[in-house]
């Protein structure tokens, strides 16, 4: 199975921080990377896919990138709402998997 | 208005059984994959298993391979997941999710991801 390890597992941060989360898969999967937020009592919220497409309504402060097997996954200006925990999960091969999250927290 | 409601999660004793349903409105259940997905208590989300649109397909992790499985009715428009010899382990609250896909420059259809969830159901395993 594809591993994928996500860092930081945690960062705190402010309301018009640049965030900057990563996810490294440990073998290639082409751009086949997805993004997810998830909120506590919610259902998760696929926010990018394919490494770099942004989902149809999702803010264009939201942007992924990709090199190889390393994916980065950018909030280039936080706001209030963007305060929850993200996830990446390759689509290249079954079983599909998820990194364990990155938990965005108010500094 | 797309809509996912599973139902079916409850308190179940080790080595028990049981059965989610999820039902679907608002899209064209028939010809949609479909997946689970479980978040344990303070841990993070894991895929569990899919299905294809007209189920001739189906995959699961390796940790619930042999005692879980995915199945659908598409005349009914819901979808099950059957769960077998449970463990503490598989406690957790299991998502329904739309899969969706992405039509290449082959023509070919490439599944990327889950971009509509229920709200979940919660399976408790315990004595």
């Amino acid at each position: 199975d594809i591993q994928m390890t996500q860092s930081p597992s945690s960062v705190s941060a402010s309301v018009g921080d640049r965030v900057t989360i990563t996810c490294r898969a440990s073998q290639g999967i082409s751009s086949w990377l997805t993004w997810y937020q998830h909120k506590p009592g919610r259902a998760p919220k696929l926010l990018i896919y394919a490494a770099s497409t942004l989902q149809s309504g999702v803010p264009s402060r939201f942007s992924g990138t990709w090199s190889g097997t390393d994916f980065t996954l950018t909030i280039s200006s936080l706001q209030p709402e963007d305060f929850a925990t993200y996830y990446c999960q390759q689509a290249n091969s079954f079983p599909w998997t998820f990194g364990q999250g990155t938990k965005v927290e108010v500094k | 208005e797309v809509q996912l409601l599973e139902s079916g999660g409850t308190l179940v004793q080790p080595g028990g059984s049981l059965r989610l349903s999820c039902a679907a409105s608002g899209f064209a259940f028939s010809s949609s994959a479909m997946t689970w997905v479980r978040q344990a208590p303070g841990k993070g989300l894991e895929w569990i298993s899919a299905i294809s649109g007209g189920g001739e397909a189906t995959y699961y992790t390796d940790s619930v391979k042999g005692r879980f499985t995915i199945s659908r009715d598409n005349f009914r428009n819901t979808l099950y997941l059957q769960m077998s010899s449970l463990r503490a382990e598989d406690t957790a609250i299991y998502y329904c999710a739309h899969t969706a896909r992405v039509q290449g420059l082959s023509r070919v259809w490439n599944y990327y991801g889950m971009d509509v969830w229920g709200q979940g159901t919660t399976v408790t395993v315990s004595s």
